[in-house]
């Protein structure tokens, strides 16, 4: 079964500074995808990036962009010049791209933004 | 426009009644979920549902039967609702060929 580790329940950074929240898999697939969910106070569930396997360029968007170590069964998310509105729950996430796959989270890093 | 929506938001009962959640999505997506986040935030697959077939049924108490009337709807009901059902239930949806999914707003359930 494939499980999926955030190692750090919670992170502080100093508002425009730089953060990087880790994630770690586990899965014999070869082909799979990967992904970061922010969910703030409102609880909305909402998509950052995301990453397929076979790809090895890293996936950016904006301010957000991951480091994907396929070997290593890493990918990493790092938050530049972070802002306020970035205060949340991040979970990453695992799909093996089966169809109608429901993803496996993992326990999420609470995030804060020191203004 | 709201692409996953779900109704109620919030829903709070007495142990032993039975409930439903509705969930509807205007994406045109074929494929279908619901998820279960406890309160410590963790997120667990319960059903997917892929063109009204269902597709998995994780280890979930029977009490819980997903319906599926057509492409668009996945609802959720549950029977003799228990203390342990308390919390956060989100739907989601997926088009066919790819493994994004969008998350409704989730249902906050209570049982006292």
């Amino acid at each position: 079964a494939q499980t999926v580790t955030q190692s750090q329940p919670e992170m502080s950074v100093q508002e425009a500074e730089t953060v990087t929240l880790s994630c770690t898999y586990d899965t014999s697939e070869s082909d799979y995808y990967l992904f970061w969910y922010k969910q703030p106070p409102s609880r909305q569930m909402i998509l950052v990036i995301r990453q397929e396997a076979y790809k090895q360029q890293n996936a950016t968007e904006n301010r957000f962009s991951v480091n994907f170590q396929k070997a290593a069964k890493s990918f990493s998310l790092k938050i530049s010049d972070s802002q306020l509105g970035d205060a949340a729950m991040y979970f990453c996430a695992y799909s093996w791209g089966g169809g109608a796959d429901g993803l496996t989270f993992g326990k999420g890093t609470h995030l804060i933004i020191q203004p | 426009d709201t692409a996953v929506s779900q109704t109620p938001k919030y829903l709070v009962t007495q142990m032993g009644n039975d409930k439903s959640i509705k969930c509807e999505q205007n994406l045109g997506h074929d494929t279908m979920y619901w998820y279960k986040q406890d309160s410590k935030k963790f997120l667990k697959i319960m059903f997917s549902y892929n063109n009204k077939e269902l597709i998995i049924n994780e280890t979930v108490p029977n009490r819980f039967s997903p319906k599926s009337p057509d492409k668009a709807h996945l609802n959720l009901h549950i029977n003799s609702l228990e203390l342990g059902d308390s919390a956060v239930y989100f739907c989601a949806s997926s088009p066919l060929d790819e493994e994004t999914q969008y998350f409704g707003p989730g249902t906050r359930l209570l049982v006292l």
